[in-house]
């Protein structure tokens, strides 16, 4: 079974910069997470997607940050404009169901702002 | 904010057991606790959950206090490879209710 795929697998950019990370989840799960983690930090989540549809996005930073998940597979989160504190990885998982145990994740981005 | 409290680092010998604690002493009737763990440079990996029995699978065995105030995930043989930051997580049995990560234990297992 694919995992959880992501890419790209690093990203160097410049403050004020964009970058955008792609996600491609395990087929037939119908929940999607982007994760933010910062050194040294457990995982933060930012949004849940339920298909194509968000569940949750309350700590997701909606004035530099943007996320879709087109048709509920694929999802795209996007950075504009970087900032340093953006400096970390960015981890997508999926799971079956929101209420299901396991999440799987992927690889990550690890995004250096400088 | 993480309900558990986990050491911030444990050393193991391999072949030995690694006993990992868990504190989550204000844990609700129906909250879980999940076990995951990190390898570094790779997302983070389900190893097992529970509600009040303890449970084994072919990765660990979780073996919870009868008030269920604490934890232990236990790797029976301790292997390099087990070298990760374990994450001791509570999470309620709804489907809103998210995982939340703490700053986890990290396992060294010595050679």
């Amino acid at each position: 079974e694919a995992g959880v795929a992501q890419s790209p697998r690093y990203k160097i950019i410049e403050k004020r910069q964009s970058v955008a990370f792609w996600c491609n989840p395990i087929s037939g799960h119908a929940t999607l997470y982007w994760y933010q983690q910062i050194l040294g930090q457990g995982p933060k989540l930012l949004i849940q997607f339920q298909n194509n549809g968000v569940v949750d996005d309350s700590q997701l930073p909606k004035d530099r940050f943007s996320a879709e998940r087109l048709k509920g597979v694929d999802s795209t989160l996007k950075i504009q404009p970087a900032k340093l504190e953006d400096s970390a990885v960015y981890l997508c998982a999926s799971s079956l169901a929101r209420i299901a145990y396991e999440q799987y994740f992927g690889p990550g981005t690890r995004l250096t702002v400088t | 904010d993480a309900k558990t409290t986990q050491p911030t680092s444990m050393d193991c010998a391999e072949g030995r057991a690694a006993n990992l604690p868990c504190n989550h002493s204000t844990i609700s009737g129906n909250e879980y606790v999940y076990w995951y763990r990190q390898i570094h440079s790779q997302g983070p990996q389900y190893i097992i959950h529970g509600l009040k029995n303890n449970e084994t699978n072919e990765m660990a065995s979780l073996i919870i206090t009868e008030d269920r105030k604490s934890s232990t995930l236990i790797l029976p043989h301790a292997t390099l490879r087990d070298t990760a930051v374990y994450y001791c997580i509570v999470r309620g049995g709804n489907r809103d209710d998210k995982i939340i990560f703490g700053k986890g234990t990290r396992l060294h297992i010595l050679p």
